[in-house]
């Protein structure tokens, strides 16, 4: 079975700057999906980022980028420049690559974050 | 593109009452989700639909959850004879299916069920 970890709680930062949210995952799958999602207080959830297993890259989205180490199974989120619209719950979360569980999402916990003016 | 709309926003109901949830997916989408997320956690798959196909469903959906999806657009979720750990937040999400890497998924602000 597969699990996903967040282990910081709860986050804060100062506007502007930079803060890394971190991630870890368990599975056995070679092929797989790796999210972040963001739940800012009573709205819905988005995705905020998003990363191929089998792609060595680092995907990156304006001022979120992620640290991909696939040996590590490790799934940073970093957010550069830091806005007081950044304030939110954020998921990681993880899917299996193909078969039945396409719509099954994963997700940790959540840390929330708090940017701070 | 109006979103994804679940409805209703709150709801409280009584112990062994049912309840049922309405989610209206973004148009055209295909693919229709069902999650719960309980204080403190992060959002828990229950089923999913393509079209009016029911293609999943999770183990924390036991005898008293029901989901449909009649004529692939909308989709209800029914709780018969609630309990009190039913008590959650519903989420809802829609996606089309262009492949689980872009697909993500779009997600409703939620049915916040309180069962007392």
């Amino acid at each position: 079975a597969q699990t996903v970890t967040q282990s910081q709680p709860e986050m804060s930062v100062q506007e502007a700057e930079t803060v890394t949210l971190s991630c870890t995952y368990d599975t056995s799958e070679s092929n797989y999906y790796l999210f972040w999602y963001k739940q800012p207080p009573s709205r819905q959830m988005i995705l905020v980022i998003r990363q191929e297993a089998y792609k060595q890259q680092n995907a990156t989205e304006n001022r979120f980028s992620v640290n991909f180490q696939k040996a590590a199974k490790s799934f940073s989120l970093k957010i550069s420049d830091s806005q007081l619209g950044d304030t939110a719950m954020y998921f990681c979360a993880f899917m299996k690559g193909y078969g039945g569980s396409q719509g099954n999402l994963i997700f940790g916990k959540g840390t929330k974050l708090s940017v701070k003016p | 593109d109006t979103g994804v709309s679940q409805n209703p926003r709150h709801k409280i109901t009584k112990r062994g009452q049912n309840v049922t949830f309405r989610c209206d997916p973004i148009s055209e989408h295909n693919r229709l989700y069902w999650y719960r997320q309980t204080l403190g956690q992060g959002p828990e798959f229950l089923t999913y639909f393509q079209n009016e196909a029911q293609l999943e469903k999770s183990r924390l959906l036991s005898d008293r959850f029901s989901a449909e999806r009649p004529k692939g657009s909308f989709s209800t979720l029914e709780i018969q004879r609630t309990e009190q750990g039913d008590s959650a937040m519903y989420l809802c999400a829609s996606s089309p299916f262009l492949g689980a890497y872009n697909s993500p998924l779009h997600f409703g602000n939620g049915t916040r069920l309180t069962v007392t």
